[in-house]
């Protein structure tokens, strides 16, 4: 069962430059999730989604976008790379219902120089 | 704006002994709390999660309560084995099903 799969798995990015860290799910789960883990810290909440077509700003959006097209995929966009988003990024997803278990992908670690 | 606290940050203990590791937050307005395990460059794995109207959860050697009121969880590791050795965090869900994390515990069991 592949369950929540990110990728790519690691990155490089120049600063100003823009990428998309992709994120499928094949548990038909209807939230999925965006996190961000810097060194040291919890997770922080980047942005979420409820369904296809519906999205919202978490406790960190500034500098990301994200879209919600199908159910298995919830993609999100770095527009202009900063050095503040460097980072390991973290996808889950969960099912509907407030008592339901998020499962998470490997994370993407992104570094941007 | 809801708090998650995990003491302590880092514990070495020798194999075979029993551990807790603590969690604390700041608003008991939440529908469940998860502990997860995650490895060094991995992902989280979910051990255990407790449903709000419950006092606690087990799964093999590993035991978690939840005391709701006062914002507080244990998470009971029984004979320690060196395969236990990784970060734990606890993670509490409010709101919009968001998951709000600690900053983990990283433990260390020496053979």
């Amino acid at each position: 069962n592949a369950g929540v799969t990110q990728t790519p798995k690691f990155r490089i990015l120049k600063i100003g430059q823009s990428m998309t860290l992709q994120c499928t799910q094949d548990m038909n789960h209807n939230y999925m999730y965006w996190y961000r883990q810097d060194p040291g810290m919890g997770l922080k909440l980047i942005y979420y989604s409820v369904g296809a077509g519906i999205t919202d700003k978490g406790e960190v959006p500034n500098g990301y976008n994200v879209s919600r097209s199908t159910t298995e995929d919830f993609p999100l966009r770095l527009e202009l790379a900063a050095p503040s988003q460097t980072s390991v990024y973290f996808c889950a997803s969960s099912g509907m219902g407030s008592g339901q278990p998020q499962h998470f992908g490997d994370g993407t670690r992104l570094s941007i120089l | 704006k809801q708090e998650v606290t995990q003491i302590p940050a880092a514990l070495s203990v020798p194999e075979g002994e029993n551990l807790v590791l603590n969690c604390s937050f700041t608003d008991s307005a939440i529908y469940n709390l998860q502990w997860f395990r995650q490895d060094p460059g991995k992902g989280l794995t979910s051990l255990l999660l407790i449903q709000s109207s419950q006092r606690e959860q087990t799964s093999g050697r590993l035991n978690a309560s939840l005391d709701k009121s006062s914002g507080r969880s244990t998470l009971y590791i029984a004979a320690s084995q060196p395969g236990d050795s990784a970060t734990y965090l606890c993670a509490v869900t409010a709101g919009a099903n968001n998951l709000f994390f600690g900053t983990g515990t990283r433990l260390t069991v020496i053979p």
